[in-house]
Formats: C-alpha cells, sequence, structure tokens
C-alpha cells in the first residue's frame, strides 16, 4: 500500500530534550516536506527537500532540523525543543516538487512541556 | 493580509442540502489551486483541483474566478460522510515546491 508513515503518532516531551519525528514514504517520491498545524494559522511549512541530500527551509524553520539521507526517509529533528514548538506535524511526498497533489502522514501529535 | 482566507465556519447543513465554500487568496499570479479535505484528527487529502474552466467531480464542483482571486466548492445532495474540513490550497506561480494552505471551512452535516 502506498503510504507516508510518521513516528511517533503522538509524543509528550520536556524542553530541551531532542526528539526526531521520522517520516518515510515507499513510492519512491522526490519531493518531501514537513508542516506544522496550528489553530488559526492552518499548516505552514517548515522544511522541504527536492531530492536526496538537497534540502531548503520553508516558511517557519527556526528550531528544526532535516535530513535527506535516503530518498524514502525525511526525518524531522528538534535539538532543543520549546513550548511554541507544541503542535501538529505532517511530513508529505509527491513524486516531483512540480505535481500537484501531495500525500501526507498521519500526523504527530507533540506536546512539549 | 491571509496568502489565503476561508471562512472557518462552522457550516452546520442537513443531509441532503447544497452548501458552498468559498476562498481568497491574495497573489494574483498564483497558479494552480485545489481543495483538500481533512478529517478530525486526520491527514489532509486532495479532494480535487480548480480549474480555470471550472470542474466537476460527482456531487463536488469546484470554480475559479481569477479576476476577483477567489475559488469556491459546492457540494450538492450533503452526505453525513461529507463532514470534514476543507482546506483551500494555493500554489504560488514560480513556486515549484510550496502549497499555500488556508486554515479551513468546518462542515457539519446534520442527520
Amino acid at each position: 500500500e502506498a503510504q507516508v508513515t510518521q513516528n511517533p503518532r503522538y509524543l509528550i516531551t520536556v524542553t530541551g530534550k531532542k526528539l526526531t519525528v521520522t517520516c518515510s514514504q515507499n513510492m519512491n517520491h522526490e519531493y518531501m516536506s514537513w508542516y506544522r498545524q496550528d489553530p488559526g494559522l492552518g499548516l505552514r511549512q517548515i522544511y522541504y527537500s527536492m531530492n536526496v541530500e538537497v534540502t531548503d527551509k520553508g516558511d517557519v524553520p527556526e528550531g528544526y532540523k532535516v535530513s535527506r539521507k535516503e530518498k524514502r526517509n525525511f526525518p524531522l529533528i528538534l535539538e532543543s525543543p520549546s513550548p511554541n514548538q507544541t503542535s501538529l506535524y505532517f511530513c508529505a511526498s509527491s513524486r516531483m516538487a512540480r505535481d500537484t497533489e501531495a500525500f501526507f502522514g498521519q500526523g504527530t501529535r507533540l506536546t512539549v512541556v | 493580509r491571509k496568502e489565503v482566507e476561508q471562512d472557518p465556519g462552522p457550516f452546520n447543513v442537513p443531509e441532503g442540502a447544497t452548501v458552498a465554500f468559498n476562498c481568497t487568496y491574495s497573489n494574483s499570479a498564483s497558479q494552480s489551486f485545489f481543495w483538500y479535505r481533512q478529517d478530525c484528527r486526520k491527514e489532509p487529502k486532495l479532494l480535487m483541483s480548480v480549474y480555470s474552466s471550472g470542474n466537476e467531480d460527482g456531487r463536488f464542483t469546484a470554480q475559479l474566478n481569477r479576476a476577483s482571486q477567489y475559488i469556491s466548492l459546492l457540494i450538492r445532495d450533503s452526505k453525513l460522510s461529507d463532514s470534514a474540513t476543507y482546506l483551500c490550497v494555493v500554489k504560488p506561480s514560480g513556486a515549484t515546491n510550496k502549497l499555500i494552505f488556508g486554515t479551513g471551512t468546518l462542515l457539519a452535516v446534520q442527520p
């Protein structure tokens, strides 16, 4: 089954404790991105990757890192999480950057206390 | 001004009703437009693309008005299963990598 898989689905952590949210897609898609969704603000792009070893900042990259060592995986790293990073996070992929349909993972609900 | 604006709702309608949502966008050079559907606590999924000539998919009709910079989604004969948040999405011109999402319009279809 074609899918984008995120883990964990739910996470409660403390301020400053490094964490990684994994994202993996099995569709051989070139383009992957991370979004956060907050009430009243919609989905905002954090980082994106056009292909392996090619990543760039989205609209809200502060406090986040990403890597793209393999085509299928695009982890999101929070080196020192803060409470304002409490949010619902989605990973998405598309066959190519210019493709119109994005496939989303099931989301990770992160709470930083 | 937000790049993509939607009425958050909720729109409460009875089964069988026709309901319409509008969405406005600020960048007149935007090139592509979509409606995504998001069920509660779930991921967004593409509902339909929006073309200049308008397009229809079963009970759903999407239209684009470039002059007034808005897109619309019409749902006929609403079903309980249509209850969800509908996200207006715009791809700006020249940006091959970005989708700009509205905050969504919540639809609740009542039995």
